[in-house]
């Protein structure tokens, strides 16, 4: 087992470009989550699908942010348009029942100059 | 309010001394209790969990913790701690909604 795979492992992008993010969770899991992680305020859960269906994305700060599930194999975050304060490590996680536990991905360290 | 508290920010101990990190929760349901261990650049790891049966439970590189629940903490021990050690420790909350809510982290410093 490849484990939770996402790419890139690193983004560097100009302010008002768009950024996307993958994510291909674990097979057999059904859910899949999106954190990012900053200094300053830890890690923060963005969305989360069940069944590549977005359950809650009460976490995603603003439009600028958009992910979406289309199959059980991959998952993408969208940043449009990306901002400095948008620089942070997105990891993507995908668990299988609730008492299992998450396994997370390598994360992706994007920088918005 | 479903919450998680990790007291220490920053940690130090020597190699081969014990370790104690502290964990403090507060869920409604009974809960499913994790801590995982993040490496620098690198992502979370499951050390170990809870979520029912024997309270102390045993996970990975010779961890384990302590379920209490009239104290509502999960605290993490360890008896000799390695220079591998060093890293960022997280403590999570979950249900059966399988949304788990992380603490601020505990970064772990070992002296040589």
């Amino acid at each position: 087992d490849a484990g939770v795979i996402q790419s890139p492992r690193h983004e560097v992008t100009e302010m008002g470009q768009e950024v996307t993010l993958r994510c291909k969770p674990i097979s057999g899991h059904n859910s899949l989550f999106w954190y990012r992680q900053t200094m300053m305020r830890g890690l923060e859960l963005l969305i989360y699908f069940n069944n590549n269906v977005p359950i809650d994305d009460s976490g995603m700060p603003e439009d600028r942010f958009s992910a979406k599930m289309p199959n059980a194999s991959f998952s993408t975050l969208k940043i449009q348009p990306s901002e400095p304060r948008d620089s942070a490590v997105y990891f993507c996680a995908s668990s299988t029942q609730a008492n299992y536990g998450y396994t997370f991905g390598s994360g992706t360290r994007l920088t918005v100059v | 309010a479903q919450s998680v508290t990790q007291p220490d920010i920053h940690i130090t101990v020597s190699e081969g001394a014990s370790l104690e990190l502290r964990c403090n929760y507060s869920y409604g349901a009974t809960p499913y209790l994790f801590w995982y261990v993040q490496s620098p650049g690198q992502g979370l790891q499951l050390l170990l969990k809870y979520f029912s049966g024997d309270t102390l439970v045993q996970g990975i590189k010779g961890f384990e913790a302590e379920f209490k629940r009239s104290q509502s903490s999960f605290n993490l021990r360890k008896p000799s701690v390695h220079w591998s050690d060093a890293a960022e420790y997280f403590c999570a909350v979950g249900g059966a909604t399988n949304k788990l809510i992380f603490g601020t982290g505990t970064l772990l410093a070992v002296q040589p």
